[in-house]
């Protein structure tokens, strides 16, 4: 069965930097691209970057490069998205998604880290 | 960058009733749009993909239709586990491969 499951939800204060993961499991975790999208409390879905796990090529919605980078580690297959530096703006639930290239749908779903940044 | 619309925001049916959602996109997007169910607390799950193919274990109750800009999801006879949000998306250009608002079925 495939499955991707990620950490646990975060309480964070402003200016803190973090780091979220993504473990798969029941598939050859090389072979699929890894996505993040983004769901503000009561919003809509907002594609923010993906990455492919082979030799990490990464691809960033303008509104959101620079302002979080994605990573993975082959070894462990896992992804990873993270801050720097965190705003209460980035309070959200953060999925991430499989998909089979870098233009396809998204088949298979985390079940979401819930990011809570507040001071 | 393409931008998609959806409609209407909410959708009030009852079970056992055919409910209607449609899907827009700014410019075509050839065959490339899915569609996502999500339940109130959960992660959203693929449905639809390549406008008309339903993913695993989708009932059969769930199809799409629709080409280039105008897309159509129809659930023929409402079950009360499909109150649900519904988004498309389009993966024929990126970056970024944009997600519709969202149609909430009450």
């Amino acid at each position: 069965e495939v499955q991707l499951v990620q950490s646990g939800a975060e309480v964070k204060k402003p200016g803190e930097s973090l780091k979220i993961s993504c473990k798969a499991s029941g598939y050859s975790f090389p072979s699929y691209w890894i996505a993040w999208v983004r769901q503000e409390p009561g919003k809509g879905l907002e594609w923010m970057a993906i990455i492919y796990p082979v030799d990490s090529d990464t691809t960033y919605n303008p509104s959101f490069q620079g302002l979080v980078t994605i990573s993975v580690d082959k070894s462990i297959d896992t992804a990873y998205l993270q801050w720097s530096s965190l705003k209460a703006s980035d309070t959200a639930m953060y999925y991430c998604v499989r998909g089979s290239t870098i233009t396809t749908f998204y088949d298979s779903w985390g079940q979401g880290t819930l990011v809570t940044v507040s001071s | 960058e393409i931008v998609m619309t959806q409609s209407p925001v909410t959708l009030s049916v009852s079970l056992g009733e055919r409910a209607t959602l449609s899907c827009r996109a700014s410019q075509s997007v050839n065959s490339n749009l899915a569609w996502y169910q999500q339940r109130p607390g959960q992660a959203p799950r693929l449905l639809i993909y390549g406008v008309s193919t339903r993913a695993t274990g989708v009932p059969a109750r769930f199809s799409g239709s629709g080409s280039g800009t105008e897309f159509t999801l129809t659930i023929s006879s409402l079950q009360s586990e499909d109150f649900a949000v519904y988004y498309c998306q389009q993966y024929n250009q990126w970056p970024p491969f944009a997600f519709g608002p969202g149609t909430r079925l009450d």
